[in-house]
């Protein structure tokens, strides 16, 4: 069955500061999707990033980088220079494409506070 | 412009009464999904579809109904609800399946005492 685990529930970080949000999955399935979501205080779901399983490049826009390693499982998220605006609540999801790709899950989500 | 909308955004209500939530999408999108979200326990998925009368249960389906009569909308009905589904409702809909950009609604706060 499919996974995902965000270890870090809460991050404060000082803003300028770099950080990187830990996202690992679990699946059997050798083709699949991750994403990730932000979810600002205003509450809304925002689309960041796909990537899937065959796509291992490092992708990078502006502040925002993302580092897949299958080796590890990991699909980590790094913000560079953090801002104010980047306060938010971030998701991790997988979908696995087999059996007709229809189920999405996410991660529990990693709280993340970037003081002034 | 492309959106997926959610009624009503914020409902208060009692145990036992049946409501619906309803969520339409304006994208001709074939995938649409229903998400709770609970403090600490991130987005579950309820139910999702993928067309029209092709419904299917996601990973805590229990006390939720779903229907696909029209590509477009996706309502979720809670017949009898309970304290328990006290919740942030999320609807989302994609180009085709789970693999795809998921568009997401407002969200419905639900309140069951």
């Amino acid at each position: 069955a499919q996974k995902v685990t965000q270890a870090q529930t809460e991050i404060s970080v000082v803003e300028k500061e770099d950080v990187t949000l830990d996202c690992v999955y679990e699946t059997r399935d050798t083709t699949y999707y991750l994403f990730w979501y932000k979810q600002p205080p205003s509450g809304e779901l925002v689309f960041l990033i796909r990537r899937n399983s065959f796509d291992e490049q490092n992708e990078i826009s502006g502040r925002y980088s993302w580092n897949f390693q299958k080796s590890t499982s990991s699909f980590n998220f790094t913000i560079t220079a953090s801002q104010v605006v980047d306060s938010a609540v971030y998701f991790c999801a997988l979908s696995e494409a087999k059996g007709g790709s229809e189920k999405l899950v996410f991660g529990k989500g990693t709280k993340l506070t970037v003081n002034p | 412009e492309a959106q997926v909308t959610q009624n009503p955004r914020y409902l208060i209500t009692v145990t036992g009464k049946k409501l619906t939530v309803t969520c339409s999408q304006n994208m001709n999108h074939e995938y649409m999904s229903w998400y709770r979200q609970d403090p600490g326990l991130g987005l579950r998925q309820i139910y999702y579809s993928m067309n029209v009368e092709v419904t299917d249960k996601g990973d805590v389906p229990e006390g939720y109904k779903v229907s696909r009569k029209e590509k477009r909308n996706f309502p979720l009905i809670l017949e009898s609800p309970s304290p328990n589904q006290t919740s942030l409702y999320f609807c989302a809909s994609s180009y085709q399946d789970s693999l795809d950009e998921q568009y997401f609604g407002p969200g419905t706060r639900l309140t069951v005492t």
